[in-house]
């Protein structure tokens, strides 16, 4: 099946700074790639649709200028968590879906946890 | 969006039956999607079904679909220790949208 590679798995950072996120789609193009985020417990909340070339289409209470999505190309979508707080820690999960003849998929990313200290 | 529920936790014991229940509001839902996850790890597609399909079977993962009463259900055969997970109800109207996640049924399968 098709493959979406997310990257860090893990990271901690100190209040303040930045952490950048990727999601690579490694098999095949994504020009439509969505970014989750999930709470301990929680199930998975969309906070973003990211469109290659174009802006992103954020959900409602998500703050664009806090998480930054860039979807340069069609196997790579970013999201950067912008002057990061303990309360963006978190689990952000990106997805890609797939169209197969008449079939689709939705295939996931590993998945960052993010640990804001 | 619309609501997915699910029921919260499942106990079942090591070569039972195991079946998980998802309700959904949207009747204009298309795909119906099985993750799972197990701790600290992404999501595992486990089987998706389309809305005009009353089953589909694969291996020990049989789905049954109730479009009416827009009832989906998980049912995992010989039900072994390594599927303790949680496994989320997932729908979509489209194949353009993103998918719409039930809390998700913590699974626990006792020896």
């Amino acid at each position: 099946g098709a493959v979406v590679s997310q990257h860090p798995s893990r990271v901690i950072c100190k209040s303040g700074t930045s952490v950048k996120i990727e999601c690579r789609s490694l098999d095949f193009q994504a020009t439509t790639m969505f970014w989750y985020r999930q709470f301990p417990k929680q199930s998975l909340m969309l906070m973003a649709t990211s469109n290659e070339g174009s802006k992103a289409t954020y959900e409602q209470g998500v703050e664009k200028d806090k998480f930054l999505i860039n979807h340069a190309s069609l196997t790579l979508s970013t999201l950067t968590v912008t002057s990061a707080h303990p309360e963006d820690s978190s689990f952000y999960i990106c997805s890609a879906r797939v169209l197969r003849d008449t079939d689709t998929e939705a295939f996931f990313g590993q998945g960052t946890r993010l640990t804001v200290v | 969006g619309e609501d997915v529920e699910q029921s919260l936790f499942l106990s079942v014991r090591e070569g039972d039956s195991s079946v998980i229940n998802c309700t959904y509001t949207d009747s204009s839902s298309t795909y119906l999607y099985w993750y799972k996850q197990e701790p600290g790890a992404g999501l595992q597609l486990l089987t998706y079904i389309f809305s005009n399909m009353d089953m589909k079977q694969d291996q020990r993962l049989t789905v049954l679909l109730n479009k009416k009463d827009k009832h989906l259900s998980l049912r995992i055969a010989d039900t072994q220790t390594g599927d303790s997970a949680i496994y989320f109800c997932a729908e979509s109207i489209n194949s353009g949208y993103a998918l719409n996640f039930g809390k998700g049924t913590s699974l626990l399968v006792t020896p």
